[in-house]
């Protein structure tokens, strides 16, 4: 089974809806993250936390919102939809002590388009 | 604040080598990176820390300039398994695991 799972995989919606990615892990990492993915731009960080109090916006985190429900689970919520939130979105954990510290283990993505 | 990787796109035969470059503005604490095959995650490679230690999965090279705040991922001997995106993450401090990625090398391997 995977580490780091996300759902949905694929999710098409229109401009306004309220939509939530979620990933889980169980690779018992205490710090996750969600980035977004655009063709030439790379990985943007959105939100990131390091436990389950601790929450950070990111680079882009305008029109973000997320969750930290428990260790495992981070949900990443876009209130209100719009066009250019259409991307590539990576869930990703990396635990902060042990010889593999900061290294990012990324979920398999979730592909949004808002119509 | 976004490291800058050069080039932007290579293409190679089988067999040749390529390096990648990641140059950053800020004085770094850690270079990461990763692999991205397409359609996939990206995949870790390596993790070069500030005083020279290196930790990584696979049999690749690469160095770290500190005062230059430059990386460099050397790919030699090219495989068709290489083909993807790399990219390189900065992290500046050391001690929040937050990375800033590069915009990303496309790397084409052709028989």
């Amino acid at each position: 089974d995977a580490d780091v799972t996300q759902t949905p995989r694929n999710r098409i919606t229109k401009t306004g809806k309220r939509i939530m990615l979620e990933c889980s892990q169980t690779k018992g990492h205490d710090r996750m993250y969600w980035y977004r993915q655009d063709p030439g731009l790379g990985l943007r960080l959105i939100y990131y936390s390091f436990d389950v109090k601790d929450i950070n916006k990111g680079e882009i985190s305008d029109g973000y919102s997320v969750s930290r429900q428990a260790q495992a689970k981070f949900s990443l919520s876009l209130e209100s939809a719009i066009p250019n939130q259409t991307a590539l979105y990576f869930c990703a954990t990396s635990d902060r002590t042990g010889y593999w510290r900061d290294t990012q283990y990324f979920g398999p993505g979730t592909r949004l388009t808002v119509l | 604040q976004q490291p800058v990787q050069s080039p932007q796109a290579v293409i190679l035969r089988e067999g040749e080598d390529a390096v990648i470059n990641c140059s950053s503005s800020k004085a770094l604490y850690s270079v990461h990176w990763y692999r991205q095959k397409h359609g996939e995650a990206p995949v870790f490679l390596m993790i070069l820390l500030k005083g020279g230690e290196q930790k990584g999965h696979e049999k690749i090279s690469a160095s770290f300039n500190e005062k230059k705040q430059q990386s460099s991922l050397y790919l030699t001997a090219s495989q068709l398994s290489y083909s993807g995106t790399y990219f390189c993450g900065t992290d500046p401090s050391g001690n929040t695991g937050k990375l800033i990625f590069g915009q990303g090398t496309t790397l084409q391997v052709k028989p």
